[in-house]
């Protein structure tokens, strides 16, 4: 049974550092991985979905990476900022068609 | 194009009342589902559908009933309802295009009293 994991399960930044949220899986025959924002009490927004042939993808100050052999993604973000402060989730679809939710990890960047 | 959209946003039921939670999407997405979320928990899946007509069970499918009728609906219906299913619910659809990214709707929060 595949499992998600993220750590870490919080994280507290003051604003303008660079930051790495861990994203790891159990069974690496995946046929992708998608990054969300969740905002307390708000829907989940897609920020980045990195197909299993790809290794990494990048949208603005936002950078994800996917090592299937390891098991292993991470979101990178860049220069943070206070509106950078929500949840962040990683998925996984499985062979199957189903996807696998990790807990999350929250993050607070303080101006 | 709306998206995902649910109906209601916030509901609460006494113990043993029924109900239906509604989901629509506008993008003839084959693929919909839907997830409960709760605390230190995470997303888990309830049940899915791969096209009108067509359902399955996911991870903790037991208390909730689904139907496809339309591509563009797919609503969830709560026969008794019980405290531990207060949580919130959320309706996904995913495209056919060969990337499978899902689309959320805004979410209903249930509470159970």
């Amino acid at each position: 049974k595949q499992e998600v994991t993220q750590i870490p399960a919080a994280l507290s930044v003051p604003e303008g550092e660079n930051l790495v949220l861990n994203c790891s899986f159990t069974d690496s025959a995946i046929y992708n991985l998608q990054w969300f924002r969740q905002d307390p009490g708000k829907g989940l927004t897609s920020l980045l979905l990195i197909q299993s042939s790809q290794r990494e993808q990048t949208s603005g100050r936002l950078n994800a990476s996917l090592d299937k052999s390891s098991g292993r993604s991470t979101l990178y973000i860049a220069a943070s900022q206070p509106g950078d402060s929500a949840t962040y989730l990683c998925a996984v679809c499985v062979y199957g068609q189903n996807f696998v939710f990790g807990p999350g990890t929250r993050l607070s960047v303080l101006p | 194009n709306a998206g995902v959209t649910q109906t209601p946003k916030f509901q609460v039921l006494k113990t043993g009342q029924s109900m239906t939670l509604q989901c629509a999407q506008d993008m003839n997405h084959e693929y919909m589902s839907w997830y409960r979320q709760d605390p230190g928990m995470g997303l888990r899946l309830i049940h899915y559908s791969v096209g009108a007509g067509i359902t399955d069970q996911g991870e903790v499918p037991n208390g909730y009933n689904v139907s496809r009728s339309t591509t563009e609906d797919f609503p969830l219906r709560l026969l008794s309802a019980a405290p531990s299913q207060t949580s919130v619910y959320f309706c996904a659809s995913r495209n056919a295009d060969g990337t499978y990214e899902q689309y959320f709707g805004p979410g209903t929060r249930l509470t159970v009293t």
